[in-house]
């Protein structure tokens, strides 16, 4: 079974820290992609990553950056962490193509 | 990429079929239909996709008329554990564009 895993599955970190979320897949994936998600907004894409150091930016790519130096791993970067960036974040990937994504478990973050 | 319109929510008891339609009027081509679903503190889980016709697997079936512009998911009997959140995806399968989810369809099934 694919297995996308998330370093933390809660996290609560002050206004202008940085963060880092990492996340490991084991399937040898080409894509991989970082959503936030809020009620009532469902899941907003962040980047997503389709090779090694390739990124591009998704729907909401403010305030945030990525890092994709091992095809296995995906790290969002929240440069200067803000009230407004709490939420739940998802990572997922995926062979060729977008289609099947699998997701890993979720990291709840709030930033106070 | 073309924008899908759900219903926010859908209300079922158990044993019975439901039906979520996703309306893509704008759907292109080489565009694929593809649904997830999510339980609550869990990601997403894709259950199903399609381009045309009928496609049907252990979970669930897509139904696809002929001008693609919408879609139905199917769920036989559902049950109890079936209540989740239901998101329709519309997009290429052939290059690197990522999908766009959308608020999706909020089923309840009740005993």
């Amino acid at each position: 079974d694919v297995k996308v895993t998330q370093s933390s599955r809660y996290l609560v970190k002050r206004t202008g820290e940085k963060v880092f979320l990492e996340c490991v897949q084991d399937m040898d994936h080409e894509n991989m992609f970082w959503y936030r998600q809020d009620p009532g907004l469902g899941l907003r894409l962040i980047y997503f990553s389709y090779d090694v150091k390739m990124k591009e930016k998704g729907d909401i790519p403010e305030g945030y950056s990525v890092s994709r130096e091992k095809k296995e791993r995906f790290s969002l970067i929240l440069e200067s962490a803000s009230t407004n960036q709490t939420s739940m974040y998802l990572c997922a990937s995926s062979s060729q193509g977008p289609y099947e994504q699998y997701f890993g478990p979720g990291t709840r973050l709030t930033v106070t | 990429l073309a924008k899908t319109t759900q219903p926010i929510s859908m209300d079922s008891y158990e044993g019975q079929e439901v039906n979520i339609t996703c309306s893509h009027n704008n759907i292109a081509t080489n565009d694929y239909i593809t649904w997830y679903q999510q339980f609550p503190s869990q990601g997403p889980r894709f259950i199903i996709q399609g381009y045309k016709t009928k496609v049907t697997n252990e979970v669930a079936s897509l139904f696809i008329p002929a001008d693609r512009k919408s879609s139905t998911l199917s769920l036989p009997r559902v049950s109890l554990s079936d209540t989740a959140v239901y998101y329709c995806l519309v997009g290429d399968n052939m290059g690197r564009r990522a999908l766009t989810f959308g608020s999706g369809t909020r089923l309840q099934v009740q005993p």
